[in-house]
């Protein structure tokens, strides 16, 4: 029972590269989300899907790109990194595509560093 | 837009003593309400949550929550805490129109118990 999954677990970028951050849930969970983590500022919506094909913005999107071509899948990508996005990622699904009533599943994090 | 308020950053507590953790939203509309909680090193579960009915809601670990809409608040309690429940608490909110897609989080509290 893997839940969500998210690699890699610790990632070390140059200002400037690109990565994605990798999500996989194995629930069949309609909504997927990113997040990430800064200390005093707590959890903050970057992108969400509420089902293949389907995604929006959250409260921090710039810098970001996200896709969601299966069900399982719900990759971050840093278009060209830089400092301001060293923080702790979450990746995090729920069953219900558009409402939230039912509790999100995390994944352990990634922490990136951007130099 | 909606947003959760959480004043306490840092509280220290011995064992055995009563908890209280303030949770606060500025949303007025109807809402669902969620208490997370992040132990050391682990990711963020769900401790308890209220979408409708009685306004006290019992969680997990002994925690419960009271809803108390005219004061928008959504405050956490534990009558006697234990070292294991040293933790950042992290308070959401999701609205059931407009972004009902999304979940706000506060900025969490990190509750340091000592033996």
């Amino acid at each position: 029972n893997a839940g969500v999954t998210q690699t890699p677990k610790f990632q070390v970028l140059k200002t400037g590269q690109s990565m994605t951050l990798q999500c996989a849930q194995d629930m069949n969970h309609e909504y997927m989300s990113w997040y990430r983590q800064d200390p005093g500022m707590g959890l903050r919506l970057i992108h969400y899907s509420v089902g293949a094909g389907i995604t929006d913005q959250g409260e921090v999107p710039n810098g970001y790109n996200v896709s969601r071509s299966t069900t399982e899948d719900f990759p971050l990508r840093l278009l060209s990194a830089a400092p301001s996005q060293t923080s702790v990622y979450f990746c995090a699904s729920s069953y219900k595509g558009f409402t939230l009533n039912e509790k999100l599943f995390f994944g352990s994090g990634t922490q990136l560093s951007v130099l | 837009a909606q947003s959760v308020s959480q004043h306490n950053h840092h509280v220290i507590l011995s064992e055995a003593a009563s908890l209280e953790l303030g949770c606060n939203y500025s949303y007025g509309g109807t809402v669902n309400l969620f208490w997370y909680v992040q132990y050391p090193g682990q990711h963020l579960q769900l401790l308890l949550k209220y979408f409708s009915g009685d306004p006290l809601v019992k969680g997990i670990k002994g925690f419960e929550a009271e809803f108390i809409k005219s004061k928008f608040s959504f405050n956490l309690r534990k009558p006697s805490v234990q070292w294991s429940d040293t933790a950042e608490y992290f308070c959401a909110v999701n609205s059931r129109s407009g972004s009902a897609r999304q979940l706000t989080f506060g900025s969490g509290t990190q509750l340091t118990v000592l033996p």
